[in-house]
């Protein structure tokens, strides 16, 4: 079975330092990745995937990750934070099991960003 | 486009009592996916509809979990009895339920239904 494994689940940083959000993922295949972010009393947004093209992928926000398959990780990165960062972010993987493809989230990382 | 919309935002039950979450997808999304966030986790599948087929109900607990998506539009998720453990976010997401190219699409996500049991 695929699984996600997200390090670290507090990140502080302070305003317009690096952010880096470290996922890893276990799959017998290539695998679809996923990183979504959730703000307080809401709902998950899709910041960015990876569908097996491009490696380096950017998502909404200035944020972006890289595909590595030799350290089977897919971390996010941001160059420079801003306070509206502040969130939970969850990496995910997706698996087609049965002709569907199901979605299994890591535990998420909850950055905060310092003044 | 209106997003996933789910209701009620808030409910506060004591245990043994039932409780029922409402979900309306994204008009024209074939899947309809609920999921089960406790605090501190990321969400947990609980069930997937395609159209008004379930496609996977293996993490519902159907003892006392059940849903339904009647004329493949919203759907409700029921709880009964509830349990202290049942406390948690519900969220509903939906999908257009296929990609061109193949592999998965992208879910949206309804704000969630907070769930406390005392």
């Amino acid at each position: 079975a695929q699984s996600v494994t997200q390090l670290g689940s507090h990140v502080s940083v302070s305003e317009g330092a690096l952010v880096l959000l470290r996922c890893n993922y276990s799959s017998s295949v290539p695998p679809y990745l996923f990183w979504y972010v959730q703000y307080p009393n809401q709902g998950l947004q899709l910041l960015l995937k990876y569908t097996s093209a491009a490696t380096l992928v950017k998502g909404i926000n200035g944020f972006e990750a890289e595909f590595k398959k030799s350290e089977t990780s897919f971390h996010l990165t941001k160059p420079s934070a801003h306070m509206s960062d502040a969130a939970e972010y969850f990496c995910a993987v997706s698996d087609q099991s049965s002709g569907t493809y199901k979605y299994i989230f890591g535990t998420g990382t909850r950055l905060k960003v310092l003044a | 486009e209106a997003g996933v919309a789910q209701s009620p935002r808030y409910k506060i039950i004591e245990k043994r009592q039932s409780v029922a979450f409402w979900c309306n997808p994204i008009s024209g999304h074939a899947t309809l996916y609920w999921y089960q966030q406790i605090l501190g986790q990321g969400p947990k599948l609980l069930i997937q509809f395609q159209n008004n087929g379930v496609v996977d109900d293996s993490q519902l607990p159907k003892d006392r979990f059940s849903a339904e998506r009647l004329k493949g539009v919203d759907s409700t998720l029921k709880i009964q009895p509830a349990k202290l453990e049942d406390s948690a976010v519900y969220l509903c997401a939906s999908s257009l339920g296929r990609v061109a190219g193949g592999g998965p699409d992208t879910q949206y996500f309804g704000p969630g239904t907070r769930l406390t049991v005392l």
